[in-house]
């Protein structure tokens, strides 16, 4: 069971140059989020998306962009990367009818700015 | 603003009981969120309150109090695989998710 996948696991990137995300799941769910882990700090929500077709802005979306094309897509882009942006980024999803509303993530991208 | 704290870190012995506490100040409140997250992995679903009082799952369970603003996450008969981070997180009057910085429990032989 795929579940939702991500790539790159890691990447070093130099700053200023572009960078995509790719974060792919195959369980049908409507809702899908991007958020970035720091050390001492709690997960960050960068971007989210309610459904195909619609996106929002979290917490931290400065720097960032999303597209969300199709169900299962949902890629994460640096236009122009900076230091800063260096961080563990984690994809999620979740069904938004589920009595819980547990989310389910991908197993992280560790992305090093220079 | 909106603020959940829990502690940096714990330490305890394997078989034992340890209770990792939360606290949060949040703009309204939908539900609370355990997650489980080994070093280097992805954080993993494991309890989910709404209602006020515990839920127990196995070796696991959480309790909540909303007019305190308060969680525990209660680990029994540790074993060495428990050692991990755990996250707190509150879902808001907008849905949006708080997330603790998490608990780093070490497990001790």
């Amino acid at each position: 069971t795929a579940g939702i996948t991500q790539a790159p696991t890691s990447q070093i990137l130099a700053a200023g140059r572009s960078m995509t995300l790719r974060c792919t799941q195959d369980m049908r769910h409507n809702a899908m989020y991007w958020y970035r882990q720091d050390l001492g700090l709690g997960l960050r929500l960068i971007h989210y998306s309610n459904t195909a077709g619609t996106t929002g802005k979290g917490e931290v979306p400065d720097g960032y962009s999303v597209s969300r094309a199709n169900t299962d897509d949902f890629p994460l882009t640096l236009a122009s990367a900076v230091p800063s942006q260096t961080s563990v980024y984690f994809c999620a999803s979740s069904d938004s009818r589920a009595n819980t509303g547990e989310l389910f993530f991908g197993e992280g991208s560790r992305l090093t700015v220079l | 603003g909106q603020n959940i704290d829990q502690p940096t870190e714990m330490t305890a012995t394997e078989g034992a009981i340890v209770q990792i506490n939360c606290t949060y100040q949040t703009s309204g409140f939908n539900g609370l969120f355990w997650y489980q997250q080994h070093a280097g992995e992805a954080p993993t679903f494991l309890s989910y309150n709404v209602l006020d009082g515990l839920e127990e799952k196995g070796r696991f369970s959480s309790f909540l109090s909303r007019s305190k603003g308060y969680s525990y996450l209660l680990l029994k008969e540790l074993q060495m695989k428990d050692s991990a981070s755990y996250l707190c997180a509150v879902e808001d009057s907008n849905y949006q998710l708080i997330w603790g910085a998490g608990t780093k429990l070490i497990i001790k032989p």
